[in-house]
């Protein structure tokens, strides 16, 4: 699987968008990118997926270049209880295989007043 | 509405004293993942189960041993824990059908070891 790069820490305003960086260059054609976050001592939890397309949930929305050589998470309006460590990952994904995650450093997002 | 348990949330043990952490998911998945994270790390993948099928990461060491005696159940065996295994442990499943299909998380076993 690809290795990602991402900024260690990030400040944002409440009510602000925050935007997440994340740098995959040498990301296959086959590979997929995953952003999960994890708020202290909790689990990761799953945020958004995409291959080419820009993707949009009730949670976020990512926006992968044309080469897909990076990514951006975007948290359109961060609260409080988004304060968290972001992680990208990037990584192929079959059917009827087990979706093996591989973390990185993540990015720690601190979402202030 | 819990769908990936694990019990206890706080588990103390002593060296060299074996120990069990246990998961339970609802959501029917048929792969569960152990994860290891040490403080202030990223999560780091121990084995996973697809099915019935073990399957161990290259550096996993041998003191760590997984059973899963039903699709519902999975445990962590640390046979004889030492200083350095304390961490949390996050227990995962995700479902191997479907292309891009995500893993969903426990809230994770926090192990000290005295």
């Amino acid at each position: 699987d690809a290795k990602t790069t991402q900024p260690p820490s990030m400040d944002c305003a409440e009510g602000r968008a925050a935007n997440l960086p994340c740098n995959h260059s040498t990301i296959s054609g086959n590979e997929y990118v995953y952003w999960y976050r994890q708020i202290h001592s909790q689990g990761p939890q799953y945020i958004i997926h995409g291959l080419k397309n820009n993707e949009t949930n009730e949670m976020a929305s990512l926006i992968i270049t044309e080469d897909r050589k990076s990514s951006t998470l975007i948290l359109p309006h961060a609260t409080l209880r988004d304060t968290a460590v972001y992680y990208c990952i990037v990584r192929v994904a079959h059917t009827g295989t087990a979706s093996k995650l591989t973390f990185g450093t993540g990015t720690r997002l601190q979402v202030t007043l | 509405d819990a769908m990936v348990i694990q019990n206890p949330r706080y588990q103390v043990t002593q060296f060299g004293k074996p120990v069990t952490l246990s998961c339970s998911q609802t959501l029917n998945h048929n792969v569960m993942y152990w994860y290891q994270q040490k403080s202030s790390q990223a999560p780091k993948l121990l084995f996973h189960y697809y099915d019935k099928d073990f399957n161990n990461e290259a550096d996993t060491p041998d003191n760590f041993q997984s059973r899963r005696p039903n699709t519902s159940f999975c445990f962590l065996d640390i046979r004889s824990p030492g200083l350095g295994d304390a961490a949390m442990y996050l227990c995962a499943t995700s479902r191997a059908l479907a292309v891009g299909e995500t893993q969903y998380f426990g809230p994770g076993t926090r192990l000290l070891v005295l």
